[in-house]
Protein backbone atom coordinates (compact mmCIF):
# COMPACT_ATOMS: atom_id res chain seq x y z
CA UNK A 1 0.00 0.00 0.00
CA UNK A 2 0.96 3.49 -1.07
CA UNK A 3 2.27 5.77 1.65
CA UNK A 4 0.02 8.33 0.88
CA UNK A 5 -2.67 7.63 -2.31
CA UNK A 6 -4.86 10.35 -4.00
CA UNK A 7 -7.50 9.75 -6.61
CA UNK A 8 -5.73 9.77 -9.82
CA UNK A 9 -8.18 12.36 -11.15
CA UNK A 10 -8.25 14.66 -13.59
CA UNK A 11 -11.36 16.45 -12.42
CA UNK A 12 -12.90 18.29 -14.47
CA UNK A 13 -15.36 20.28 -13.56
CA UNK A 14 -17.75 23.19 -14.21
CA UNK A 15 -17.90 27.01 -12.01
CA UNK A 16 -20.62 26.37 -9.36
CA UNK A 17 -20.17 22.59 -8.93
CA UNK A 18 -19.14 20.83 -6.01
CA UNK A 19 -16.11 18.59 -6.04
CA UNK A 20 -14.41 16.03 -3.46
CA UNK A 21 -11.10 14.86 -3.13
CA UNK A 22 -10.33 11.60 -1.10
CA UNK A 23 -7.12 10.45 0.16
CA UNK A 24 -5.73 7.28 2.56
CA UNK A 25 -2.75 7.14 4.08
CA UNK A 26 -0.75 3.93 5.35
CA UNK A 27 0.55 4.81 8.49
CA UNK A 28 -1.27 4.36 11.41
CA UNK A 29 1.18 6.36 13.71
CA UNK A 30 0.76 9.60 11.52
CA UNK A 31 -0.25 12.35 13.55
CA UNK A 32 -0.77 15.57 11.40
CA UNK A 33 -3.03 15.91 7.98
CA UNK A 34 -2.73 18.80 5.53
CA UNK A 35 -4.64 19.90 1.64
CA UNK A 36 -1.77 21.69 -0.06
CA UNK A 37 -2.13 22.94 -3.58
CA UNK A 38 0.12 23.33 -6.13
CA UNK A 39 -0.41 25.30 -9.50
CA UNK A 40 1.50 24.25 -12.57
CA UNK A 41 5.58 24.48 -12.14
CA UNK A 42 5.01 26.33 -8.82
CA UNK A 43 5.45 25.55 -4.97
CA UNK A 44 3.10 23.68 -2.96
CA UNK A 45 1.27 26.10 -0.70
CA UNK A 46 -0.79 24.88 2.34
CA UNK A 47 -4.76 25.06 1.88
CA UNK A 48 -5.59 23.64 5.10
CA UNK A 49 -4.64 21.40 8.20
CA UNK A 50 -7.20 18.50 8.47
CA UNK A 51 -8.29 17.91 12.13
CA UNK A 52 -10.09 15.35 13.78
CA UNK A 53 -13.24 16.93 14.34
CA UNK A 54 -13.52 18.40 10.49
CA UNK A 55 -12.56 21.92 9.82
CA UNK A 56 -14.30 23.98 7.41
CA UNK A 57 -12.70 27.75 5.75
CA UNK A 58 -15.36 28.99 3.43
CA UNK A 59 -15.88 26.75 0.55
CA UNK A 60 -13.54 24.33 1.79
CA UNK A 61 -14.03 21.09 4.57
CA UNK A 62 -11.51 19.05 4.94
CA UNK A 63 -12.66 15.72 7.53
CA UNK A 64 -10.13 13.16 8.78
CA UNK A 65 -11.27 9.52 9.46
CA UNK A 66 -8.64 8.15 11.72
CA UNK A 67 -9.97 4.79 12.22
CA UNK A 68 -10.07 4.18 8.08
CA UNK A 69 -6.98 6.44 7.49
CA UNK A 70 -9.26 8.40 5.25
CA UNK A 71 -9.12 11.91 4.66
CA UNK A 72 -11.43 14.14 2.06
CA UNK A 73 -11.25 17.78 0.91
CA UNK A 74 -14.96 19.11 -0.16
CA UNK A 75 -15.10 22.24 -2.39
CA UNK A 76 -18.10 23.80 -2.99
CA UNK A 77 -19.10 26.46 -5.41
CA UNK A 78 -16.35 25.92 -7.54
CA UNK A 79 -14.35 29.16 -8.90
CA UNK A 80 -12.18 29.00 -11.91
CA UNK A 81 -8.92 30.21 -9.38
CA UNK A 82 -9.55 26.92 -7.75
CA UNK A 83 -8.30 24.86 -10.76
CA UNK A 84 -4.85 23.52 -9.39
CA UNK A 85 -3.34 19.99 -8.20
CA UNK A 86 -4.04 19.31 -4.49
CA UNK A 87 -1.80 17.34 -2.93
CA UNK A 88 -2.95 14.99 0.08
CA UNK A 89 0.06 15.50 2.89
CA UNK A 90 0.88 13.57 5.62
CA UNK A 91 3.43 13.92 8.74
CA UNK A 92 4.02 10.19 9.56
CA UNK A 93 5.75 11.21 13.32
CA UNK A 94 6.45 11.60 15.87
CA UNK A 95 10.01 10.91 15.64
CA UNK A 96 12.53 10.73 18.75
CA UNK A 97 14.72 13.12 20.41
CA UNK A 98 15.54 15.93 18.45
CA UNK A 99 14.25 14.79 15.16
CA UNK A 100 11.87 17.55 13.25
CA UNK A 101 9.07 16.48 10.75
CA UNK A 102 8.88 15.35 7.18
CA UNK A 103 6.26 15.40 5.20
CA UNK A 104 4.78 12.61 2.90
CA UNK A 105 3.25 13.85 -0.38
CA UNK A 106 0.30 12.00 -2.53
CA UNK A 107 1.02 12.36 -6.43
CA UNK A 108 -2.07 14.85 -6.62
CA UNK A 109 -4.75 15.14 -7.88
CA UNK A 110 -5.35 17.71 -10.71
CA UNK A 111 -8.90 19.82 -10.88
CA UNK A 112 -9.53 22.05 -13.46
CA UNK A 113 -13.12 24.05 -13.22
CA UNK A 114 -14.40 24.92 -16.68
CA UNK A 115 -16.50 28.58 -16.99
CA UNK B 1 4.45 38.55 4.03
CA UNK B 2 7.68 36.57 5.19
CA UNK B 3 8.57 34.20 2.96
CA UNK B 4 11.00 31.46 1.52
CA UNK B 5 13.22 32.90 -1.12
CA UNK B 6 15.27 30.17 -3.52
CA UNK B 7 18.47 31.28 -6.36
CA UNK B 8 18.42 30.57 -8.61
CA UNK B 9 14.97 29.79 -10.01
CA UNK B 10 16.56 27.75 -12.97
CA UNK B 11 20.20 25.98 -13.14
CA UNK B 12 21.18 23.80 -15.92
CA UNK B 13 24.83 22.22 -15.61
CA UNK B 14 26.45 19.38 -17.13
CA UNK B 15 26.49 15.82 -16.36
CA UNK B 16 29.19 14.88 -13.23
CA UNK B 17 29.40 18.57 -12.46
CA UNK B 18 28.85 20.50 -8.38
CA UNK B 19 25.83 22.69 -8.43
CA UNK B 20 24.48 24.92 -5.15
CA UNK B 21 21.41 25.56 -4.50
CA UNK B 22 20.51 27.87 -2.28
CA UNK B 23 17.49 29.06 0.03
CA UNK B 24 17.11 32.07 2.20
CA UNK B 25 14.20 30.71 5.02
CA UNK B 26 12.25 32.70 6.91
CA UNK B 27 13.88 34.53 9.54
CA UNK B 28 12.92 33.43 12.62
CA UNK B 29 11.93 29.81 11.58
CA UNK B 30 14.44 27.17 12.94
CA UNK B 31 13.55 24.01 11.08
CA UNK B 32 14.96 23.84 7.55
CA UNK B 33 13.86 21.21 4.43
CA UNK B 34 14.99 19.93 1.01
CA UNK B 35 12.42 18.33 -1.17
CA UNK B 36 12.25 17.12 -4.50
CA UNK B 37 9.41 16.87 -7.59
CA UNK B 38 10.57 15.05 -10.70
CA UNK B 39 8.66 16.54 -13.30
CA UNK B 40 5.08 14.53 -13.32
CA UNK B 41 5.93 13.24 -9.95
CA UNK B 42 5.00 13.69 -6.47
CA UNK B 43 7.12 16.23 -4.33
CA UNK B 44 9.90 13.62 -2.25
CA UNK B 45 11.40 14.38 1.37
CA UNK B 46 15.27 15.02 0.93
CA UNK B 47 16.55 16.40 4.35
CA UNK B 48 15.58 17.93 7.29
CA UNK B 49 17.89 20.38 8.98
CA UNK B 50 17.77 21.70 12.95
CA UNK B 51 20.31 23.38 15.40
CA UNK B 52 23.34 22.97 12.39
CA UNK B 53 23.06 19.41 11.89
CA UNK B 54 21.02 17.16 9.55
CA UNK B 55 17.74 15.63 11.93
CA UNK B 56 16.81 13.26 9.23
CA UNK B 57 17.28 12.34 5.53
CA UNK B 58 15.78 10.04 2.79
CA UNK B 59 17.50 7.18 1.16
CA UNK B 60 17.47 9.63 -1.95
CA UNK B 61 19.93 11.99 0.01
CA UNK B 62 23.58 9.81 -0.56
CA UNK B 63 27.14 11.00 -0.55
CA UNK B 64 26.36 13.33 -3.44
CA UNK B 65 24.05 15.63 -1.29
CA UNK B 66 24.92 17.93 1.21
CA UNK B 67 23.25 20.66 3.29
CA UNK B 68 24.68 23.92 5.05
CA UNK B 69 24.07 26.93 6.62
CA UNK B 70 26.74 28.88 6.31
CA UNK B 71 26.05 32.55 7.75
CA UNK B 72 23.08 32.23 9.56
CA UNK B 73 20.62 32.96 7.16
CA UNK B 74 21.36 30.89 3.82
CA UNK B 75 20.61 27.50 3.36
CA UNK B 76 22.10 25.33 1.03
CA UNK B 77 21.61 22.24 -1.12
CA UNK B 78 25.25 20.66 -2.81
CA UNK B 79 24.57 18.07 -5.66
CA UNK B 80 28.46 17.29 -5.53
CA UNK B 81 28.62 15.38 -9.44
CA UNK B 82 25.31 15.65 -10.53
CA UNK B 83 23.48 12.81 -12.77
CA UNK B 84 20.93 12.76 -15.76
CA UNK B 85 17.93 11.77 -13.05
CA UNK B 86 18.74 14.97 -10.71
CA UNK B 87 17.09 16.80 -12.98
CA UNK B 88 13.58 17.76 -10.98
CA UNK B 89 12.44 20.66 -9.06
CA UNK B 90 13.70 21.45 -6.02
CA UNK B 91 12.07 22.97 -2.91
CA UNK B 92 13.22 24.47 0.19
CA UNK B 93 11.01 25.03 2.97
CA UNK B 94 10.72 26.19 6.96
CA UNK B 95 9.20 25.92 9.87
CA UNK B 96 9.12 27.49 13.00
CA UNK B 97 8.23 25.08 15.21
CA UNK B 98 8.53 21.08 14.95
CA UNK B 99 5.35 18.67 14.96
CA UNK B 100 2.44 20.07 13.19
CA UNK B 101 3.94 23.53 12.25
CA UNK B 102 3.23 24.22 8.95
CA UNK B 103 6.09 24.23 6.16
CA UNK B 104 6.10 27.17 3.82
CA UNK B 105 8.15 26.55 0.68
CA UNK B 106 10.28 28.73 -1.28
CA UNK B 107 9.35 29.18 -5.05
CA UNK B 108 11.55 26.31 -6.44
CA UNK B 109 14.74 25.51 -8.02
CA UNK B 110 14.83 23.53 -11.41
CA UNK B 111 17.36 22.02 -12.12
CA UNK B 112 18.66 20.36 -15.64
CA UNK B 113 21.52 18.06 -15.72
CA UNK B 114 22.16 17.70 -19.31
Amino acid sequence: RKEVEQDPGPFNVPEGATVAFNCTYSNSASQSFFWYRQDCRKEPKLLMSVYSSGNEDGRFTAQLNRASQYISLLIRDSKLSDSATYLCVVNMGPFSGGSNYKLTFGKGTLLTVNP
Amino acid sequence: EPEVTQTPSHQVTQMGQEVILRCVPISNHLYFYWYRQILGQKVEFLVSFYNNEISEKSEIFDDQFSVERPDGSNFTLKIRSTKLEDSAMYFCASSFGWGAGEQFFGPGTRLTVL
